[in-house]
């Protein structure tokens, strides 16, 4: 049973316009949240994070929102460039010694 | 150089053979995983160490094994690799504290197996 879900594998978005990438969980006890980044050839690399004592997140053109009450998360890109244009992994942990679970991905291109 | 580091990065081998897969890191950290990616089904934990005399069994552990041979070093050996486990894999650390949270990846190590 998936703990954390991607919905959507891929995802087209114009140039200069937002990008939404969701992710639903199922696990009440997770309270920490993560966006990971991968280009080909490369290993992720952290994006963003938010706790759950938070609802948002920013950092530059990146904005993760937390939903807890409905246990739904979404990482907002404005303005979308080229070189967004990777996959994107949610992931999500809770407090102590549990490992990171990760979604399955979507594949965000960007197009100029 | 990197701060996570694997080896090989890729390896073609055939079945029934043995195969280990190497990650060395410098980042200080203690805690380190193994991680494998396949289209459509994102990244799963194969293993996890969160200290030197520390192992845990991950989501896919059949078929794996792993040694943390040093706070360093934390290998993953399959000990008859089947073609199911062709895949990119991948090791990460983090740093020890509240969360297993930020983690960092190697290069990855791509497996076929024929």
């Amino acid at each position: 049973d998936q703990q954390v879900k991607q919905n959507s594998p891929s995802l087209s978005v114009q140039e200069g316009r937002i990008s939404i990438l969701n992710c639903d969980y199922t696990n009440s006890m997770f309270d920490y949240f993560l966006w990971y980044k991968k280009y080909p050839a490369e290993g992720p690399t952290f994006l963003i994070s938010i706790s759950s004592i938070k609802d948002k997140n920013e950092d530059g053109r990146f904005t993760v929102f937390l939903n807890k009450s409905a246990k739904h998360l979404s990482l907002h890109i404005v303005p979308s460039q080229p070189g967004d244009s990777a996959v994107y992994f949610c992931a999500a942990s809770s407090m102590g010694n549990t490992p990171l679970v990760f979604g399955k991905g979507t594949r965000l291109s960007v197009i100029a | 150089d990197a701060d996570v580091t694997q080896t090989p990065r890729n390896r073609i081998t055939k079945t029934g053979k043995r195969i280990m897969l190497e990650c060395s890191q410098t980042k200080g950290h203690d805690r380190m995983y193994w991680y494998r990616q396949d289209p459509g089904l994102g990244l799963r934990l194969i293993y996890y160490s969160f200290d030197v005399k520390d192992i845990n069994k991950g989501e896919i552990s059949d078929g794996y094994s792993v040694s943390r041979q040093a706070q360093a070093k934390f290998s993953l050996s399959l000990e008859s690799a089947i073609p199911n486990q062709t895949a990119l894999y991948f090791c990460a650390t983090s740093p020890q504290g509240g969360y297993a949270g930020e983690l960092f990846f190697g290069e990855g190590s791509r497996l076929t197996v024929l």
